[in-house]
């Protein structure tokens, strides 16, 4: 357990379909991270939110629709997803933007997505 | 952040040290050097960060060169568990942003 969790674990959905990923933090950080990781790809920054507000969006496409309603919580939420969406979806939390610092990032275990 | 380089893959025999190396010949002076770990089927774990000094931990050392261009993140004997990919990247001291890129890390293989 490294403090950021991450659930469901496993998801599989139908390209229809809509999901939620959920990711919690009681690490006392005020940033959090979406990050994909595809098989055999490095890991690709989604979002990024501190403070609540989000700060960074790599040009992600919109079936993907982050949600942070307090600094502990963030989700993913996921609609009308494409096969190739199919990864594992790693959330990380560290103290955030303009804490001096090393700021280590922390990572949860990732919710694994498989898209029909 | 600033770009890393690292080799592909690595192999190292078990119970011997091991040295990953990386290359950032962009650092600036407000960089730090973080290092992380993804072991099969996780996420990522901090190892080990650094600024100008060496750095130990329970379970790494970080060797930074004089000029913090390169840095090699050390195993000082590694055993299976230490299998993993280990990536190096580099984190602004005042985090005037937080777009944290990872690249593809060295893959790390530990033979009995």
């Amino acid at each position: 357990e490294t403090g950021v969790t991450q659930t469901p674990r496993h998801l599989v959905m139908g390209m229809t379909n809509k999901k939620s990923l959920k990711c919690e933090q009681h690490l006392g950080h005020n940033a959090m991270y979406w990050y994909k990781q595809s098989a055999k790809k490095p890991l690709e920054l989604m979002f990024v939110y501190n403070f609540k507000e989000q700060t960074e969006n790599n040009s992600v496409p919109s079936r993907f629709s982050p949600e942070c309603p307090n600094s502990s919580h963030l989700f993913l939420h996921l609609h009308t997803l494409q096969p190739e969406d199919s990864a594992l979806y790693l959330c990380a939390s560290s103290r955030g933007k303009g804490r001096p610092g090393a700021n280590v990032l922390t990572f949860g275990a990732g919710s694994r997505l498989t898209v029909l | 952040d600033a770009k890393t380089t690292q080799p592909n893959s690595m192999e190292s025999n078990e119970e011997e040290p091991v040295h990953l190396p990386c290359n950032h010949s962009t650092i600036s002076g407000t960089d730090y050097i973080h290092w992380y770990r993804q072991l099969p089927s996780q996420g990522p774990e901090y190892v080990i960060h650094g600024l100008t000094s060496n750095v130990n931990n329970r379970m790494a050392s970080l060797a930074i060169a004089e000029d913090r261009k390169s840095s090699t993140l050390i195993l000082h004997r590694a055993t299976l568990r230490d299998a993993a990919v280990y990536y190096c990247i580099l984190r602004d001291m005042g985090f005037r942003d937080d777009k944290i890129i990872f690249g593809k890390g060295t893959r790390l293989h530990i033979l009995p």
